[in-house]
This record gives C-alpha cells, sequence and structure tokens, in this order.
C-alpha cells in the first residue's frame, strides 16, 4: 500500500496551460505539503496544510493555489503555467504540531512546461 | 548564504568503503536533524531522524550532530552499489514544523 501517492507521475503541457497536481496520503497524519525541487535537486516547501488549514504559505506566485478538501488530501492547482514552473513537485505528510516531525514524501509529479 | 550548506558530489567511492557525508547550518535554533536517502525519480525517503546533539547508529548508518559546531554527519558502513542515490540533510526547530534541506550529495558505490 503507498502510504503518499501523487498523479500524475508526468505531467508535460504548453505554456499558459491551467494544471492540477493531486495528492492522497493514507497515514491517518494531520499535517501535507507540497515542495518543489528544481534540477539542482533543491528541494523547498511551498505550503502546508493541517486539517484542511493553511500554515505555511511560502513566497510562492499567486498562481499556485493549494485545496485540501480533506486531511487526507492535498491538491495544487496551477494557472498561466511559465518556463520556470517546470521542476518535479513532491507530496509529503506528517503527524503536524511542532518540532521537526519526520515527513513521508511521494514518489513526485514531474512537470515539463513546453 | 544558504541556511543550510551540503557539498553537491559527486562523491564516488568503492564498495565496502566507510562514506562520511556532511551538512553544516547558521540557525542556532534547528534541534531537529534528519537525513532522507532519495534515489533517482522517486520521493526522499527518511533514513536517520535526531535530537539535538549526539550521534545514533541503525545498523550500517551512524548519524552525529555537533550542535556547538552547527555540523551533522551521515556515516556509511560497509558501502554497497544499492546505497547509490542522493543524501538530503534537513533539519528545523521547535516552533514549527518546517524543514530546511540541504542541497543533496550524490553518492555512487561501484563494485
Amino acid at each position: 500500500d503507498t502510504a503518499v501517492s501523487q498523479t500524475p507521475k508526468y505531467l508535460v503541457t504548453q505554456m499558459g496551460n491551467d494544471k492540477s497536481i493531486k495528492c492522497e496520503q493514507n497515514l491517518g497524519h494531520d499535517t501535507m505539503y507540497w515542495y518543489k525541487q528544481d534540477s539542482k535537486k533543491f528541494l523547498k516547501i511551498m505550503f502546508s496544510y493541517n486539517n484542511k488549514e493553511l500554515i505555511i504559505n511560502e513566497t510562492v506566485p499567486n498562481r499556485f493555489s493549494p485545496k485540501s478538501p480533506d486531511k487526507a488530501h492535498l491538491n495544487l492547482h496551477i494557472n498561466s503555467l511559465e518556463l520556470g514552473d517546470s521542476a518535479v513537485y513532491f507530496c509529503a505528510s506528517s503527524q503536524g504540531g511542532r518540532g521537526g516531525q519526520p515527513q513521508h514524501f511521494g514518489d513526485g509529479t514531474r512537470l515539463s512546461i513546453l | 548564504q544558504k541556511e543550510v550548506e551540503q557539498d553537491p558530489g559527486p562523491l564516488s567511492v568503492p564498495e565496502g568503503a566507510i562514506v562520511s557525508l556532511n551538512c553544516t547550518y547558521s540557525n542556532s535554533a534547528f534541534q531537529y536533524f534528519m537525513w532522507y536517502r532519495q534515489y533517482s525519480r522517486k520521493g526522499p525517503e527518511l533514513l536517520m531522524y535526531t535530537y539535538s546533539s549526539g550521534n545514533k547508529e541503525d545498523g550500517r548508518f551512524t548519524a552525529q550532530v555537533d550542535k556547538s559546531s552547527k555540523y551533522i554527519s551521515l556515516f556509511i558502513r560497509d558501502s554497497q552499489p544499492s546505497d547509490s542515490a542522493t543524501y538530503l540533510c534537513a533539519m528545523s526547530d521547535s516552533d514549527t514544523d518546517k524543514l530546511i534541506f540541504g542541497t543533496g550529495t550524490r553518492l555512487q558505490v561501484f563494485p
């Protein structure tokens, strides 16, 4: 059973399009995250949600909008895609709360903008 | 200057070697330290988790934290080709669950 699953695994699309990535976790965790990993493997947090409430919102263009319908799901919608959005997007989950909770990652969505 | 610095490698070693991977950081508030392993086209998986200073051992892996020097290490004994991956350090303070990652070190273990 996959603990954190993301769909789709690959996404190839044209500049200017709108796309969504979905994430689901079956670990019973309270907190979910979106990360962006660039071509140099640098992993940077974008958002976190705890029990459907937005907790972390890093400096990310407002073309990126997360949505959490319930605590097991966190989706990421991206409007007006740009070349610089090409990256691997990872979803993660943890027990949440304070103090460096270990996070469990999905296998990523590879987004390529043509 | 990044909050967490990590040598990107690649580090290439023969099978059976002892590998040392390191990170330095600037934020003295960091209390929780982790090492993640990331295979190609996969997500990071948690390898080691330590709180504050000290050592932790798990099989062939040992994590060390020296808070006075703001320096953490991961040692891999008897390295195997299956250890070939990118190793990411990550850390956080006690106020949030936000993890700050290093840029990762790519390790290649050849037979």
